[in-house]
């Protein structure tokens, strides 16, 4: 059970996209499509963003998207906003019905 | 409106015990897979346990297995942590989640409830 293994930090400009990497294992990222993404302000839960690799919640913007290759997934942010700025977790079943996180990204939106 | 609300969190000394509740509305709790997260303050979050809708499956980080207990009541809509042998390093705000697809991502969250062992 490993953290997956995020960037501490990101940061990009209003209106530009930026991309944040979770890498797992055969263990878990590579094996599943059950790659999960999570927003959270300071002081606030967390909330889902994407689902199963790519699937987004309803009232997810569509300028969030999901990728996975190998053992590594993705996040992408496009027309970055200022509301965005926050961290952000990825999340993969691990087997054995055991889930693991990722150790979370600070996004700075500049 | 889908809601969790978390409960039971506190100050506790090394060694000792606290149960967590989460109280749900808005859905039927029987219906859904439950998880709880934690995350120390600063921190990143940690998957600690999963069950499943009838109670019967059960899974555990390996931090807390044999001290930790996930537990439900669906006629009273409640989720339960058990947390026994309790360590300075279980530390944390405790979030209860719901995965209402029973596919081991967390829709929606509670706000928290915060343990300190001390």
């Amino acid at each position: 059970q490993s953290a997956l293994t995020q960037p501490a930090s990101v940061s990009g400009s209003p209106g530009q996209s930026i991309t944040i990497s979770c890498t797992g294992t055969s263990s878990d990222v590579g094996s599943y499509n059950l790659v999960s993404w999570y927003q959270q302000h300071p002081g606030i839960a967390p909330k889902l963003m994407i689902y199963e690799v790519n699937e987004r919640p309803s009232g997810v913007s569509n300028r969030f998207s999901g990728s996975k290759s190998g053992n590594t997934a993705s996040l992408t942010i496009s027309g970055l906003q200022a509301e965005d700025e926050a961290d952000y977790y990825c999340s993969s079943y691990a087997g054995s019905s055991t889930c693991v996180f990722g150790g979370g990204t600070k996004l700075t939106v500049l | 409106e889908v809601q969790l609300v978390e409960s039971g969190g506190g100050l506790v000394q090394p060694g000792g015990s606290m149960r967590l509740s989460c109280a749900v509305s808005g859905f039927t709790l029987s219906s859904s897979w439950m998880h709880w997260v934690r995350q120390v303050p600063g921190k990143g979050l940690v998957w600690v346990s999963r069950i499943n809708t009838d109670g019967i499956s059960t899974t555990y980080a390996d931090s807390v297995k044999g001290r930790f207990t996930i537990s439900r009541d669906n006629a009273k809509n409640t989720l339960y942590l058990q947390m026994n042998s309790l360590r300075a390093e279980d530390t944390a705000v405790y979030y209860c989640a719901r995965d209402v697809k029973n596919n081991y991502y967390m829709d929606v969250w509670g706000k928290g409830t915060a343990v300190t062992v001390s």
